[in-house]
């Protein structure tokens, strides 16, 4: 299948600071991205969607502000998280679908705030 | 607004039965139906996906069921292996943009 890389697998940053995750299709174009949020034995979250060349779409009650999401090509979408806060630790992973509309899921990120 | 629930939540069986897991989902107007596996930590790995116009798919030991009427889609893992521990996740996409909706996950234990 498809292969999509997320990177880094696992960062800590302090407080205040922003981290930034990527996300990269590697054998295909996407011009559509996700990017989910995985809380702790939970299911995934739907933060926004991705889309190349354009503004992202965040869903309801994901703060654009503080993830910052780019989609700059067609193989590589980014999300910032801005003035990290140990709230937003978490594990959050990128998603991208092929032709056939099958979705492939990257390593997912820990990122974790201290 | 879709809703996907899977049952049970969590599962443990011996090595060599067979593995039932099973997925609803409220909204029959769906575009596919994808399962995944997850390991602890790691990202979701795609098992299988079945279009809304197709019954079932099967790939080596995996074979997963559709039927959009009534809601539902069954995961089998046929002679489980220890290696099969891991939660399973199904999730729905209700039109060709590929944004999914997740079920909460079977964890799935198989003890040798």
């Amino acid at each position: 299948g498809a292969v999509v890389s997320q990177h880094p697998s696992r960062v800590i940053c302090k407080s205040g600071t922003s981290v930034k995750i990527e996300c990269r299709s590697l054998d295909f174009q996407a011009t559509t991205m996700f990017w989910y949020r995985q809380f702790p034995k939970q299911s995934l979250m739907l933060m926004a969607t991705s889309n190349e060349g354009s503004k992202a779409t965040y869903e309801q009650g994901v703060e654009k502000d503080k993830f910052l999401i780019n989609h700059a090509s067609l193989t590589l979408s980014t999300l910032t998280v801005t003035s990290a806060h140990p709230e937003d630790s978490s594990f959050y992973i990128c998603s991208a679908r092929d032709v056939s509309a099958e979705a492939f899921f990257g390593q997912g990120t820990r990122l974790t705030v201290v | 607004k879709q809703e996907v629930t899977q049952i049970p939540a969590a599962l443990s069986v011996p090595e060599g039965e067979n593995l039932v897991l099973n997925c609803s989902f409220t909204d029959s107007a769906i575009y596919n139906l994808q399962w995944f596996r997850q390991d602890p930590g790691k990202g979701l790995t795609s098992l299988l996906l079945i279009q809304s116009s197709q019954r079932e798919q099967t790939s080596g030991r995996l074979n997963a069921s559709l039927d959009k009427s009534s809601g539902r889609s069954t995961l089998y893992i046929a002679a489980s292996q220890p290696g099969d521990s891991a939660t399973y996740l199904c999730a729905v996409a209700s039109d060709s943009w590929g944004k999914l909706q997740f079920g909460a996950g079977t964890q799935v234990v198989v003890t040798p």
